[in-house]
C-alpha cells in the first residue's frame, strides 16, 4: 500500500494563480481531510470528508474548495492564491468507525509559498 | 468551543533524561478522542496514541507513557531515558463528533534531546 500521496511536494504561486493540490489514498478510508501547518500554530482543518460527495467545513476554509467524487481521492484547489496562503499543506485520511475517532494517516505534505 | 493547550513550546533535555510533555483540554462534549502525533525532523506525522474519554486508564508503550486525567483536563505524555532520536514536535489532539467530526491540534511542543 502506498498508503496517503500528495502531489506536488513544492509548489511556489504568484498572487492571484489557482492550483490544485492532489491527495489519494489507498486504504479504502471513509473519512479525508485536509491541514495547513503554519509555525507555532499546530495544524489547523481546512475541509474534510466523510465519503465520497460529503464534504464540510473546518476551521479555516475560505479561499479553498474540495470535493470528493471518490473514495481515493480529496483534491484541495486554491481558487485565488494569496501570501497567508503560503504554508505547509497536510492531507489525512481515517478509518470509518461508526460515531468513533481513529487514528489519521497523513501525507508526507506539500509545501507551498504565495509569491 | 473546543480548545487544546500545549504550554511548552519548546524543551531541551539530555539523553537519558524523562521529560513531560503537558496538554490540556477544553470540550464540553462527554464523548471526545485525544491523540498525540510525532512530527520528527524529517516532516512526517505520525501518530502515537489514541484514548476516549470513557478510559481514563494510564498506558505505557515501552519508553513512553501517557497519563490521562478527566478531572484536570489532561492528557500528559512522558518519556523515560529520552534518545536523540526523540528529537521532535510533539501534538497532541482533541477530536469530537458535535458541529462536524473535527480535530482540533495543539501548537505542538518541540523537543531537543542532546547527546
Amino acid at each position: 500500500n502506498a498508503g496517503v500521496t500528495q502531489t506536488p511536494k513544492f509548489q511556489v504561486l504568484k498572487t492571484g494563480q489557482s492550483m490544485t493540490l492532489q491527495c489519494a489514498q489507498d486504504m479504502n478510508h471513509e473519512y479525508m481531510s485536509w491541514y495547513r501547518q503554519d509555525p507555532g500554530m499546530g495544524l489547523r482543518l481546512i475541509h474534510y470528508s466523510v465519503g465520497a460527495g460529503i464534504t464540510d467545513q473546518g476551521e479555516v476554509p475560505n479561499g479553498y474548495n474540495v470535493s470528493r467524487s471518490t473514495t481515493e481521492d480529496f483534491p484541495l484547489r486554491l481558487l485565488s492564491a494569496a501570501p497567508s496562503q503560503t504554508s505547509v499543506y497536510f492531507c489525512a485520511s481515517s478509518p470509518a468507525s461508526g460515531y468513533s475517532y481513529n487514528e489519521q494517516f497523513f501525507g508526507p505534505g506539500t509545501r507551498l509559498t504565495v509569491l | 468551543a473546543q480548545k487544546v493547550t500545549q504550554a511548552q513550546t519548546e524543551i531541551s533535555v539530555v539523553e537519558k533524561e524523562d521529560v513531560t510533555l503537558d496538554c490540556v483540554y477544553e470540550t464540553r462534549d462527554t464523548t471526545y478522542y485525544l491523540f498525540w502525533y510525532k512530527q520528527p525532523p524529517s516532516g512526517e506525522l505520525v501518530f502515537l496514541i489514541r484514548r476516549n474519554s470513557f478510559d481514563e486508564q494510564n498506558e505505557i508503550s515501552g519508553r513512553y507513557s501517557w497519563n490521562f486525567q478527566k478531572s484536570t483536563s489532561s492528557f500528559n505524555f512522558t518519556i523515560t531515558a529520552s534518545q536523540v532520536v526523540d528529537s521532535a514536535v510533539y501534538f497532541c489532539a482533541l477530536s469530537v463528533i458535535t458541529g462536524g467530526f473535527k480535530t482540533i491540534f495543539g501548537a505542538g511542543t518541540r523537543l531537543f534531546v542532546k547527546a
